[in-house]
């Protein structure tokens, strides 16, 4: 089973600061790699696949990058909305899909 | 717009057997590749299972033997049903259905997902 790290747990930050978040994989996934946002009380929503492209209607200050084990997601300048917590899920060997334990972005 | 509503949620007994159903709009069940994935209260998300278009399942191996997906065309209705529960099924438990873009869908990441269900297993 891969395992995705995910660092730091919590993120504490201001409005319009930049955010980076880091995933790590216990073995190379090479670009199949996702990234989630959840608020409290919703549903998860895809921010981004295949490691670096966006999903449909995701604002750009949204970004993904890295590949293999490596994995950043940059959102470049925090707005309100922003403050969740964000998930990264590999679909390169499965079952299982699995999950990171997530990043909570406070501020 | 694409509309995900579980159901079937509630309070049961160890040992005891549930049916989440996740009814869809806007969106034909059979044509896609939907999941279910659920989290524990205060933790983070977790795989359960996945139908393929073609009718192929899995499923993690925590459940697998025990919880079986399927769907039901004429309702176009996406179904869990769980078996020997066990304290450890607690959770919220979501359907969600594949990405897709451009004519292309990737089955393995979760665009729309409905608002959860939750589902405790206690005495």
């Amino acid at each position: 089973e891969i395992v995705l790290t995910q660092s730091p747990a919590t993120l504490s930050l201001s409005p319009g600061e930049r955010a980076t978040l880091s995933c790590r994989a216990s073995q190379s996934v090479r670009s199949n790699l996702a990234w989630y946002q959840q608020k409290p009380g919703q549903a998860p929503r895809l921010l981004i696949y295949d490691a670096s492209n966006r999903a449909t209607g995701i604002p750009a200050r949204f970004s993904g990058s890295g590949s293999g084990t490596d994995f950043t997601l940059t959102i470049s300048s925090l707005e309100p909305e922003d403050f969740a917590v964000y998930y990264c899920q590999q679909r390169k060997e499965w079952p299982p899909l699995t999950f990171g334990g997530g990043t909570r972005v406070e501020i | 717009e694409v509309q995900l509503l579980e159901s079937g949620g509630g309070l049961i007994q160890p040992g005891g057997s549930l049916r989440l159903s996740c009814a869809a709009s806007g969106l034909t069940v059979s044509d896609n590749y939907m999941s279910w994935v659920r989290q524990a209260p205060g933790k983070g998300l977790e795989w359960v299972s996945i139908v393929y278009t073609g009718g192929a399942t899995y499923y993690a191996s925590s459940v697998k033997g025990r919880f079986t997906i399927s769907g039901d065309n004429s309702k176009n209705t996406l179904f869990l049903q769980m078996n020997s529960l066990r304290a450890e099924d607690t959770a919220v438990y979501y359907c969600a259905s594949a990405y897709c873009s451009g004519g292309t869908c990737y089955p393995t990441y979760f665009h729309h997902w409905g608002q959860g269900t939750l589902v405790t297993v206690s005495s």
